[in-house]
């Protein structure tokens, strides 16, 4: 099936920096990727979808300024945390369509756990 | 607006045990259907979907489930668990423009 990365798996950085989420499909060319965010015990967030070549449409309470995502090619979206704070802790996870439309399968990263001090 | 919700948080059960998870959704509208397993350590996996058709759909891993609209539910179902089967079990729904999931269901199996 089709396989989607995520670098790094792990970051823990100081308040007030800014990390960088790498989501890269492996071995397909990926129209649509989505960001999640999951809290423990909880279910996934969609945080914002993203086209190849498009700005980002976020969902509701998610600020783009805080979370800016980047889709510049068919294979790699980045999403930066800018000005991290320790409530943006979380475990991040990304997906992969490969047609536009969440109604399509998605392939999901292995996450990333982001904790911030 | 969308949402989804799972009705048990853990279920744990013997080798052999049969399995039924259980989901229910509330979205006016047509609907696709999901089922996602995490493994320990491992990504959101695929276990089968619904998109039409008949409503008993087949997965991998012997998994199935069964979409009946009336009651709004998608359960998940398997005969006779394993040991391997321990893992993280999520609901998700399509039915605006995005992929909502549920809570998730962790099931662990004992040998």
């Amino acid at each position: 099936g089709a396989v989607v990365s995520q670098h790094p798996s792990r970051v823990i950085c100081k308040s007030g920096t800014s990390v960088k989420i790498e989501c890269r499909s492996l071995d397909f060319q990926a129209t649509t990727m989505f960001w999640y965010r999951q809290f423990p015990k909880q279910s996934l967030m969609l945080m914002a979808t993203s086209n190849e070549g498009s700005k980002a449409t976020y969902e509701q309470g998610v600020e783009k300024d805080k979370f800016l995502i980047n889709h510049a090619s068919l294979t790699l979206s980045t999403l930066t945390v800018t000005s991290a704070h320790p409530e943006d802790s979380s475990f991040y996870i990304c997906s992969a369509s490969l047609s536009s439309g969440s109604y399509n399968e998605q392939f999901f990263g292995p996450g990333t756990r982001l904790t911030v001090l | 607006a969308q949402s989804v919700s799972q009705h048990n948080h853990h279920v744990i059960l013997s080798e052999a045990a049969s399995l039924e998870l259980g989901c229910n959704y509330s979205y006016g509208g047509t609907v696709n259907l999901f089922w996602y397993v995490q493994y320990p350590g491992q990504h959101l996996q695929l276990l089968l979907k619904y998109f039409s058709g008949d409503p008993l759909v087949k997965g991998i891993k012997g998994f199935e489930a069964e979409f009946i609209k009336s009651k709004f539910s998608f359960n998940l179902r398997k005969p006779s668990v394993q040991w391997s089967d321990t893992a993280e079990y999520f609901c998700a729904v399509n039915g605006y423009y995005k992929l909502s999931f549920g809570a998730g269901t962790t099931v662990t199996v004992r040998a």
